[in-house]
């Protein structure tokens, strides 16, 4: 059974770093054709796919985040930890991650129940 | 970048088909995948690789992609199925997702 949980403080502050971390079972992030990837739904808006990193430690990101996005993994802990520079208020939303298939295409098949991230200016 | 467009809502009546359209450049030479977003929930996917149903996934879901558009159908629509629909595509080593459709069964 795939499992994902996302954790992180609530509340951060505008310019601060925010540190979520993906803890998950069910699978190996050192399997061929697997990666984690993290995502976000602002209140009322769409999803927005983040960062992606794979079994073999490949990072991709969203190109208008890039500068401000770190992805990595703990593979003996089961855990990915994104990291997003200069909080703004507009960066309030739902934070998910979930495993994604890179073959033959990526596709995210297991999701997270996500963690609301509010930013105060 | 690379853009999806879905159109914002769509009402239909239970025991309806549901057809939830998706569009891109070429979307047609790149595999979509669709979600369920219900409120309060995290998305589930639906459809994957096109046409590929995950395992758990009712029947009734069904997809199709070609051309500029990706389509999700959802045959027998219940009431259950009232929700945010996402496709997804991927291009250049980036995922992007369309603006949603909300589904409203009643």
């Amino acid at each position: 059974q795939v499992t994902l949980r996302e954790s992180g403080p609530a509340l951060v502050k505008s310019t601060q770093t925010l540190t979520l971390t993906c803890t998950f079972s069910g699978f190996s992030l050192t399997t061929g054709g697997v990666g984690v990837s993290w995502i976000r739904q602002p209140p009322g808006k769409a999803l927005e796919w983040l960062a992606l990193i794979d079994w073999d430690d490949n990072q991709y990101y969203t190109t208008s985040l890039k500068t401000r996005l770190t992805i990595s993994k703990d593979t003996s802990k089961n855990q990915v930890v994104l990291t997003m520079t200069n909080m703004d208020p507009v960066d309030t939303a739902t934070y998910y991650c979930a495993r994604t298939r890179t073959t033959p295409h990526w596709y995210l098949d297991h999701w997270g129940q996500g963690t609301l991230i509010t930013v105060s200016s | 970048s690379y853009e999806l467009t879905q159109e914002p809502s769509l009402s239909v009546s239970p025991g309806q088909t549901a057809s939830i359209t998706c569009s891109g450049d070429k979307l047609g030479n790149k595999y979509a995948a669709w979600y369920q977003k219900k409120p309060g929930q995290s998305p589930v996917l639906v459809i994957f690789q096109d046409a590929e149903r995950p395992s758990g996934i009712p029947e009734r879901f069904s997809g199709s992609n070609s051309g500029n558009t990706a389509t999700l159908t959802i045959s027998g629509t219940q009431v259950v199925d009232e929700a945010d629909y996402f496709c997804q595509a991927w291009d250049s080593s980036t995922v992007f997702f369309g603006g949603g459709t909300k589904l409203t069964v009643l």
